[in-house]
């Protein structure tokens, strides 16, 4: 059964780097259609793509966080990564690893709950 | 502000029929598929419907998707008190490099 686990702080200052890593057991990142990416999703609010890493090779980026995030896999270690700079108190949430197809987003990590603060 | 619109809240009885619906545009989802999702609180989101109107394994047959134009709609048949859940409707959109929309959820309560 595939599994995607997320790691990274749980406090990130403002201003600074948020790096989150998803490491994925039970499946490898290198094989099939599809696609492995980041959902997030702020206290109270609703579900926010972030961006993704396509089986095709392309990556894709929220339109509104493109110009301070970088996704990225490991292929060896059988890992997505994010990182978004310049945080601020709007990036709190609740970071989601996602495993979709053209099927939908049909495995999801448990979350790991992000706070920017000071 | 989410692209794709969803009514905040309903509500219904147990075993009855509720109908929520999920309002795009034709960048989204006119002419892309729709998804849903599930999601309980404190807990990651379920996929409920994926191309509109298809289950997935395990997903029991009172949950049934449509899409006509640029909306969708959501209905789950003999409501269940554990079908209190947000439910939120997602779609790829075709603007801006592509990306993916989300609704910003329909809280359902059942009575």
């Amino acid at each position: 059964q595939l599994q995607l686990q997320e790691s990274g702080p749980g406090l990130v200052k403002p201003s600074e780097t948020l790096s989150l890593t998803c490491s994925v057991s039970g499946g490898s990142i290198s094989s099939g259609s599809f696609y492995w990416g980041w959902i997030r999703q702020s206290p109270g609010q609703a579900l926010e793509w972030i961006g993704h890493f396509s089986y095709n090779g392309n990556t894709y980026y929220s339109p509104s966080l493109r110009s301070r995030l970088t996704i990225s896999v490991d292929r060896s270690m059988n890992q997505v990564s994010m990182s978004l700079t310049s945080v601020t108190a709007a990036d709190t949430a609740v970071y989601y690893c996602v495993r979709g197809s053209g099927s939908g987003v049909a495995y999801w990590g448990q979350g790991t709950l992000v706070t920017v603060s000071s | 502000q989410s692209v794709l619109t969803q009514p905040p809240s309903t509500s219904g009885s147990p075993g009855q029929s509720v109908t929520m619906s999920c309002s795009g545009s034709s960048s989204n989802i006119e002419i892309n598929y729709v998804y849903w999702y599930q999601q309980f609180t404190g807990t990651a989101p379920k996929l409920l419907i994926y191309r509109n109107d298809q289950r997935p394994s395990g997903v029991p047959d009172r949950f049934s998707g449509s899409k006509s134009g640029t909306s969708a709609s959501l209905t789950i048949r003999g409501l269940r008190s554990e079908d209190e859940a947000d439910y939120y409707c997602s779609a790829w959109d075709d603007n801006l490099g592509g990306q993916w929309l989300f609704g910003g959820g329909t809280k359902l309560t059942v009575l």
